[in-house]
């Protein structure tokens, strides 16, 4: 079973700043990941998914990048609408398809 | 547009046992393979079953196995959660999201609102 650990679990940033998250798994899942954005009080919303594609609607500030087992999701300039919980998951493997803990960008 | 409703949360007695259901439009539900995922409060996502397009395969977290039991009706537009052996710890928001793809080793591209189960005596 594949594990997925996102590093930090909270990035305290400014508006206008870059920020940068990191998943890592267990073992490769090639460029079978996705990321999340979930706001409070929200279901969570595709941002990212093969790794790097954005999905139907996402800015160009967020991009994904990595193979493997080493990702990284980068908001290239944060707004006041981005600060929310990044999740990744894999879905290279059979099920159990694991979600990372989560890292929580806050201001 | 791509929507999915859940319905059926509530709260219930442990060891008790609650249905869930997802109503799917705006896409082909046939096409599709569908999970469920729950969020305890306060907690991070926790992924529970799909189902693929067929309804041939289904897979489990190892947490919810041989209790949950994931169907679809596509006639209905229709997913399901059947989850019995209620125990506190599956106190969670449920959401349903449709897979990408029709099988089973996917992501989830539109999720619904959640549907809030209780366990508690």
């Amino acid at each position: 079973e594949i594990v997925m650990t996102q590093s930090p679990a909270t990035l305290s940033v400014s508006p206008g700043d870059r920020a940068s998250l990191s998943c890592r798994a267990s073992q490769s899942v090639y460029s079978n990941l996705a990321w999340y954005q979930q706001k409070p009080g929200q279901p969570p919303r595709l941002l990212i998914y093969g790794a790097s594609t954005r999905a139907t609607g996402i800015p160009v500030r967020f991009s994904g990048s990595g193979s493997g087992t080493e990702f990284t999701l980068t908001i290239s300039s944060m707004q006041s609408e981005d600060f929310a919980v990044y999740y990744c998951q894999q879905y290279n493997t059979r099920p159990p398809l694991a979600f990372g803990g989560g890292t929580k960008v806050e201001i | 547009q791509v929507q999915v409703v859940e319905s059926g949360g509530g709260v219930v007695q442990p060891g008790r046992s609650l249905r869930l259901s997802c109503t799917a439009s705006g896409f082909t539900f046939n096409n599709f393979g569908m999970h469920w995922v729950r969020q305890a409060p306060g907690k991070g996502l926790e992924w529970v079953a799909v189902i693929s397009y067929d309804g041939s395969n289904k897979y489990y977290a190892d947490s919810v196995k041989g209790r949950f039991t994931i169907s679809r009706e596509n006639s209905k537009n229709t997913l399901y959660l059947q989850m019995n052996s209620l125990r506190p710890d599956d106190t969670a928001v449920y959401y349903c999201a449709k897979g990408r793809y029709g099988g089973f080793t996917d992501y989830c591209d539109y999720w619904g609102l959640g549907s809030l189960v209780t366990v508690s005596s």
